[in-house]
This record gives C-alpha cells, structure tokens and sequence, in this order.
C-alpha cells in the first residue's frame, strides 16, 4: 500500500531556508503535493508538481522531486515567522478520473526570530 | 469568496448519540471529501464523492456514513459515535479529479466521551 513519511520537526531561523524532506513508496504517483496548515486552520494547498518532473519553483518555494529514490522536498528560501506551519507531502495515484490523495504525517516548521 | 464551510467548528459529544457534520461548497466542485486527522497518523480519508448521488469509501470508512443529494453539500453522519472516533475531521472539495486544485474547510473538532 501507500505509504507517505515526513520527519515531525525542522527548527530554523529567519531569513535561513528550510528544507523540509518526504518520501513515498508507490512509483506510479501521479501527482504529489504541499500543502501547509497554519493553526486552528484547515489545509492550504501550496504547490503540486507532476510525477514526470524533477522540479518546479514558485517564487519562495521549490519543490524537488527525485524519482528514483521517491524522495519529495519543498524548500522555502528566506523562511519567515508567518512560514511557522505543519507543512504535509501528499501523493496522487489513480485511474478513471479520481486521483485518491495519501498524505504524509506533516512536519511542524518552527521559525526562531 | 470561495470557500469550503463546516459546521459545527466544535462538538463534544456522548457515545451513541447520532451526529451530523455539514460541509457545504459555494464553487460547484463536483469531488468532495472527507478527511481525519490524527497526531502522528497525518490526514486519513473516509470518504469520497465523485459527483451528486456518487460516494465511495475512503481509507478508514468504518462508523462513518455520506450522502451527495445536492452538489454543494456532503454531510458526515457518524450513527453511533465511539471514543475512537475523536478526532479532528475535514472537509474538501476540488473541481477535478486531480486535486491541483483542492480546498479544505476549517475542521471539526470532535471529542465523543
């Protein structure tokens, strides 16, 4: 089956980049995915790349994708105090029109002023 | 403005006491979700709907119950709520299958004692 792994908690400091890492372990993923959770919020999806890509950027936010290894990154340069966030790595996978969405356990972001 | 809406925000609850929990979409999605959240567990889906009149199970359906007659809305009907069942539930709809395009609610706290 599925399965989607995160480490729990990054620490940096502001104006550093976070790196926050994932990885999966089906390969027929279509799409994966961040998506960001502010607290007493519900999800907010911040960026998805496709699974025949190896990167995509969007302004402060790159996401890197390493197939071979199932490895998924979202790095946010400049990190700042309003990035503090649970930040869950989702994939994708699915035939017929509907694409079943596993996520990952999220990685609580700290950022220290 | 776009949004996914969940009511109530907040419900604690008695075992065996039958609860609804409403989410209702203002953006005409036809995909529709819902989702639990647990510590350490990540969000889980229980079900889903493809369109009016089409639901599905999720990953961990059990105790949970759906209905899509409308659109716009996709209740969450537990008929007979246990302890196990505490969690923190939400809503999400998306216009395609792919959900590139997903939009969560702000979540349900329930506690059933």
């Amino acid at each position: 089956g599925e399965d989607v792994e995160q480490s729990l908690f990054l620490s940096v400091r502001e104006g550093d980049s976070s790196v926050i890492n994932c990885t999966y372990t089906d390969s027929s993923s279509t799409y994966l995915y961040w998506y960001k959770q502010e607290p007493g919020a519900g999800l907010q999806l911040l960026t998805y790349i496709f699974s025949n890509m190896d990167m995509k950027q969007d302004q402060r936010l790159t996401v890197l994708l390493n197939k071979k290894d199932k490895h998924l990154s979202l790095r946010i340069a400049d990190t700042q105090t309003g990035d503090s966030a649970i930040y869950f790595c989702a994939e994708s996978m699915g035939s017929g029109g509907y694409q079943k969405v596993t996520f990952g356990t999220g990685t609580k972001l700290q950022v220290i002023p | 403005e776009a949004q996914v809406t969940q009511n109530p925000r907040y419900l604690i609850t008695v075992t065996g006491k039958k609860l609804t929990v409403t989410c209702s979409q203002n953006m005409n999605h036809e995909y529709m979700s819902w989702y639990r959240q647990d510590p350490g567990l990540g969000l889980r889906q229980i079900y889903y709907s493809m369109n009016v009149e089409v639901t599905d199970k999720g990953d961990v359906p059990e105790g949970y119950k759906v209905s899509r007659k409308e659109k716009r809305n996709f209740p969450l009907i537990l008929e007979s709520p246990s302890p196990n069942q505490t969690s923190l539930y939400f809503c999400a709809s998306s216009p395609s299958g792919s959900n590139t395009e997903a939009f969560f609610g702000q979540g349900t706290r329930l506690t059933v004692v």
